[in-house]
């Protein structure tokens, strides 16, 4: 099971929208809706963003949304604020046997 | 709130046996499903294997040769050991708990660095 697609940076200014794509397969992204979005500041733990496509976990803020549109899921940050500013894995379920396959990572730069 | 731990060696030999323990507190193993997942340094994460406290575990196929995962109920911990290490093992470890049965990590500890050197 190959690691998902992602961009390796993005950027914008404070304010603005950024939007970070992830690309699978049919075997994975494609098919389930368990795709999710992980937030990582250096020397941290991931956080658990995006749940589901598009749900947030309790305490995120609603300018972190998700989407999907065939084998490509994307996260939107709206209104860019400098706490944003880290490295971003999408994940996709991907069948009981590989289970969980990652993204790329894509780091996220608030100029 | 839980909370979760790593512990174990930050050096392992080449051709060794890496073996972690994760101990959960704030919340009981049971009921939940647990996950390995590690990040090599500057690269992205890669998921390693789940278990669930009655005793099901799920390896990543491509470790699933060299990995094994346990519980220790009483001690509210659960351990990882992944054989035959090589410098590609090299990473940050982290222990995971999923949101219910799904796939998706809820709560993480805050890694520990295994390095393979000889």
């Amino acid at each position: 099971q190959s690691a998902l697609t992602q961009p390796r940076s993005v950027s914008g200014s404070p304010g603005q929208s950024v939007t970070i794509s992830c690309t699978g397969t049919s075997s994975d992204v494609g098919t389930y809706d368990h795709v999710s979005w992980y937030q990582q500041h250096p020397g941290k733990a991931p956080k658990l963003m995006i749940y589901d496509v598009s749900k947030r976990p309790s305490g995120v803020p609603d300018r972190f949304s998700g989407s999907k549109s065939g084998n490509t899921a994307s996260l939107t940050i709206s209104g860019l604020q400098a706490e944003d500013e880290a490295d971003y894995y999408c994940c996709s379920f991907a069948g009981s046997y590989s289970f969980d396959v990652f993204g790329t990572g894509t780091k996220v730069t608030v100029l | 709130q839980v909370q979760l731990q790593e512990s174990g060696p930050g050096l392992v030999k080449p051709s060794e046996t890496l073996s972690l323990t994760c101990t959960v507190s704030g919340g009981s193993i049971s009921s939940y499903y647990w996950s390995w997942i590690r990040q090599p340094p500057g690269k992205g994460l890669e998921w390693i294997g789940y278990f669930y406290y009655s005793g099901s575990t799920n390896y990543s196929p491509s470790l699933k040769s060299r990995v094994t995962i346990s519980v220790d109920t009483s001690k509210n911990q659960f351990s990882l050991k992944l054989s035959s290490v090589t410098a590609a093992d090299t990473a940050v470890y982290y222990c995971a708990r999923h949101s219910g049965t799904l796939p998706y990590f809820d709560y993480w500890g805050q890694g520990t660095l295994v390095s393979v050197s000889s």
